[in-house]
């Protein structure tokens, strides 16, 4: 099992360029997560998607947009990209709300 | 909304030491605490959770103990080893419907050979 699978895991990008980050789980998990990362600000929770075909705003959803295409992929667009939203964005899944969040191995993305 | 500080940045301690990191939670419904591990360049890994209904739990050289009315919770790790340094988050489930995890900012542990 690869788990969650995260694509791609760099990116350079131009402000005001769009872009989608891709998620896979192959865990039949419910729930899915999409964090970024930024040095001393810790794991931000941006949206997530409870189960298939609901989403929901988190900490930090400005700028962002997301899909939950069918139960396993779950994917984030950056619609007009600005250099705030250079970060470390990490896909997570878990079977249920509150339960064990599975990490994919992270994208970095870039915004000049 | 849920709010948790992670108030030491940097711990280092020598190896077969024993490490502390302690958290400050604000939203007294919050009932699950976990603490994941990150090591170098990878995604965080659950190490060991507890929920609000009990004080204390541990898994090995791993323990983690909940004050409620203090609102903190603590990870304990024993006989540290190199392969114990990364960085630490914990985490507060926030109540109410939305049930949404709110991590603190982590602490990397160095533990020197």
């Amino acid at each position: 099992n690869a788990g969650v699978t995260q694509t791609p895991k760099f990116q350079v990008l131009k402000t005001g360029q769009s872009m989608t980050l891709q998620c896979a789980q192959d865990m039949n998990h419910n729930s899915m997560y999409w964090y970024r990362q930024d040095p001393g600000m810790g794991l931000r929770l941006i949206y997530y998607s409870a189960s298939e075909g609901t989403t929901d705003k988190g900490e930090v959803p400005n700028g962002y947009n997301v899909s939950r295409l069918n139960k396993r992929e779950f994917s984030l667009r950056l619609e007009s990209a600005a250099p705030s939203q250079t970060s470390v964005y990490f896909c997570a899944s878990s079977e249920v709300i509150a339960g064990e969040l599975f990490f994919g191995e992270g994208s970095r993305l870039t915004v000049l | 909304g849920e709010n948790v500080e992670q108030h030491l940045s940097t711990l280092s301690v020598q190896e077969g030491d024993s490490a502390v990191i302690k958290c400050t939670y604000s939203d007294s419904a919050s009932n699950y605490f976990p603490w994941y591990k990150q090591e170098l360049g990878k995604g965080p890994q659950l190490i060991i959770d507890i929920r609000s209904n009990v004080g204390e739990k541990k898994d090995q050289r791993i323990a983690v103990t909940l004050n409620k009315t203090a609102k903190h919770f603590s990870l304990h790790i024993t006989e540290t080893q190199p392969e114990d340094s990364a960085v630490y988050f914990c985490a507060a489930q926030g109540g109410g419907a939305t049930n949404k995890l709110i991590f603190g900012t982590g602490t990397l542990l160095a533990v020197q050979p």
